[in-house]
C-alpha cells in the first residue's frame, strides 16, 4: 500500500462547478497535511495545509480532514479554468517525519 | 515574493558534464533542504534530505557518488549531477524547511536536459 493514495485522474468539471480531490494515506499518526497546486513545467505552490479533523477554508478552497478515516480532501467551489492543474496531497509520515506526496490529481476546468 | 530561489532555471549540457544547481533560501533559515526529482506526467520523487553542516540522506535508489549535495550554511544549498547522461534529464526542484512539521517552500525548479 503506497504511503499516500491519490486517484491520478483525469478530473474534469465545469466552469462553475465544485471539483472534489480526495487523498488517503496510510500512517495513523500523521499529524500534518497539505494540498499542493501544480502547473505544467512549474513547481509545486501551497493551497492549503490541516493539522486538525474537520473543515478549513481559504476563499474558494476547502480543506477536509478525517483522521479516522485517514482521508484528506480538497473542494474547490466555482472553479475556473485557471484552476486547470496538478493537485498533489503531502502527508508528513513516517518516524522520519517525512513529507511524502500522492501520485497527484490532474484537474480540467472545461469553459 | 519568492521564499526560495533556485538557479539555473534550465539546463541542456553534453553527457558526460556535470551541473550544478543551487537552492537558496530567502526569508528564514532552513534546517531541512530536500532535493526532488520529477518525470513529466509523474509526482516528485524525493531524491534526498540535507540539514546544514551535516551528510545529506538520500533515499533508496538514488546514488550519492552521482547527486553531489552540499549544505554549507542554513540559506544555501547545491545539487550537482555528476557526469550526467540522458537519463538525467528530468525537472529537478529543491525545497526548504523551517521546522519539521512545517510546509516547505519550494524553489521554482531546473529543467534539465542532457543530450
Amino acid at each position: 500500500q503506497k504511503e499516500v493514495e491519490q486517484n491520478s485522474g483525469p478530473l474534469s468539471v465545469p466552469e462553475g462547478a465544485i471539483a472534489s480531490l480526495n487523498c488517503t494515506y496510510s500512517d495513523r499518526g500523521s499529524q500534518s497535511f497539505f494540498w499542493y497546486r501544480q502547473y505544467s513545467g512549474k513547481s509545486p505552490e501551497l493551497i492549503m495545509s490541516i493539522y486538525s479533523n474537520g473543515d478549513k477554508e481559504d476563499g474558494r478552497f476547502t480543506a477536509q480532514l478525517n483522521k479516522a478515516s485517514q482521508y484528506v480532501s480538497l473542494l474547490i467551489r466555482d472553479s475556473q479554468p485557471s484552476d486547470s492543474a496538478t493537485y498533489l496531497c503531502a502527508v508528513i509520515v513516517g518516524s522520519a517525519r517525512q513529507l511524502t506526496f500522492g501520485s497527484g490529481t490532474q484537474l480540467t476546468v472545461l469553459p | 515574493g519568492a521564499v526560495v530561489s533556485q538557479h539555473p532555471s534550465r539546463v541542456i549540457c553534453k553527457s558526460g558534464t556535470s551541473v550544478k544547481i543551487e537552492c537558496r533560501s530567502l526569508d528564514f533559515q532552513a534546517t531541512t533542504m530536500f532535493w526532488y526529482r520529477q518525470f513529466p506526467k509523474k509526482s516528485l520523487m524525493l531524491m534526498a534530505t540535507s540539514n546544514e553542516g551535516s551528510k545529506a540522506t538520500y533515499e533508496q535508489g538514488v546514488e550519492k557518488d552521482k547527486f553531489l549535495i552540499n549544505h554549507a550554511s542554513l540559506t544555501l544549498s547545491t545539487l550537482t549531477v555528476t557526469s550526467a547522461h540522458p537519463e538525467d534529464s528530468s525537472f529537478y526542484i529543491c525545497s526548504c524547511q523551517r521546522q519539521s512539521n512545517e510546509k516547505l517552500f519550494f524553489g521554482s525548479g531546473t529543467q534539465l536536459s542532457v543530450l
